[in-house]
């Protein structure tokens, strides 16, 4: 069973470019997680997708990020005219449905470690 | 307001010694499950186990062992017989909300275990 897969691994960017990252969950999962883990900080929840929805945007900055799990195809995180503070490390997570109040167990990805010069 | 603490930022030990992660949350929910995962150097994120609040008979899992205490809101991790493959940062995490849509985290505990 092949988890879930983050691509690319590794993004470089320059300043005012755009970063989009890819994530394909689990065979049988249809609930994606995107996760920021930030230097000196912890993993901080940014969003959750069903199948061409938006559930829980909560953790999203305001303004240049967006996200999409369209109906065929991976779920993106897209990141538009990145700044410094965008470099971090960002996990996709996915799940066979939501919950973890009830024991539903988030699977990460090997995550993209974004870099912007 | 759900929360996550893992006081621990760094432990060394060397191996063959036994070491205890230690945790502790606060929760509005009467019932919930509590996880474990960890992120060894190459970066990925395991999952290592997840409990549940109504059972807090200890976890065995060969040389890790969990003790959940819900009088003390303590969820432990113990690594029995540390070996170098054990270095990783560990994270404890819990729902972040009703819908448990998400999970927060703690800081993590950076474990090197040198031979």
């Amino acid at each position: 069973n092949a988890g879930v897969m983050q691509n690319p691994r590794h993004l470089v960017r320059r300043r005012g470019q755009e970063a989009r990252l890819r994530c394909s969950p689990m065979k049988g999962h249809s609930h994606v997680y995107w996760y920021r883990q930030l230097p000196e900080e912890g993993l901080k929840f940014m969003v959750y997708l069903q199948k061409e929805n938006i559930i829980d945007e909560s953790g999203m900055p305001k303004e240049r990020f967006s996200a999409e799990f369209p109906k065929e195809g991976p779920s993106i995180l897209r990141i538009q005219q990145v700044v410094r503070g965008d470099s971090a490390a960002y996990f996709c997570a996915s799940s066979p449905a939501p919950g973890t109040r009830f024991g539903e167990t988030q699977y990460f990805g090997p995550g993209t470690r974004l870099l912007v010069l | 307001a759900q929360k996550v603490t893992q006081a621990q930022t760094e432990i060394s030990v060397v191996e063959k010694e036994d070491v205890t992660l230690d945790c502790v949350y606060e929760t509005r929910d009467t019932t919930y499950y509590l996880f474990w995962y960890k992120q060894p150097p190459s970066g990925e994120l395991v999952f290592l186990i997840r409990r549940n609040s109504f059972d807090e008979q200890n976890e065995i899992s060969g040389r890790y062992s969990w003790n959940f205490q819900k009088s003390t809101s303590s969820f432990n991790f113990t690594i029995t017989a540390s070996q170098v493959v054990d270095s990783a940062v560990y994270f404890c995490a819990l729902p972040a909300n009703q819908a448990g849509t998400a999970l927060i985290f703690g800081k993590g505990t950076t474990l090197s275990v040198s031979s």
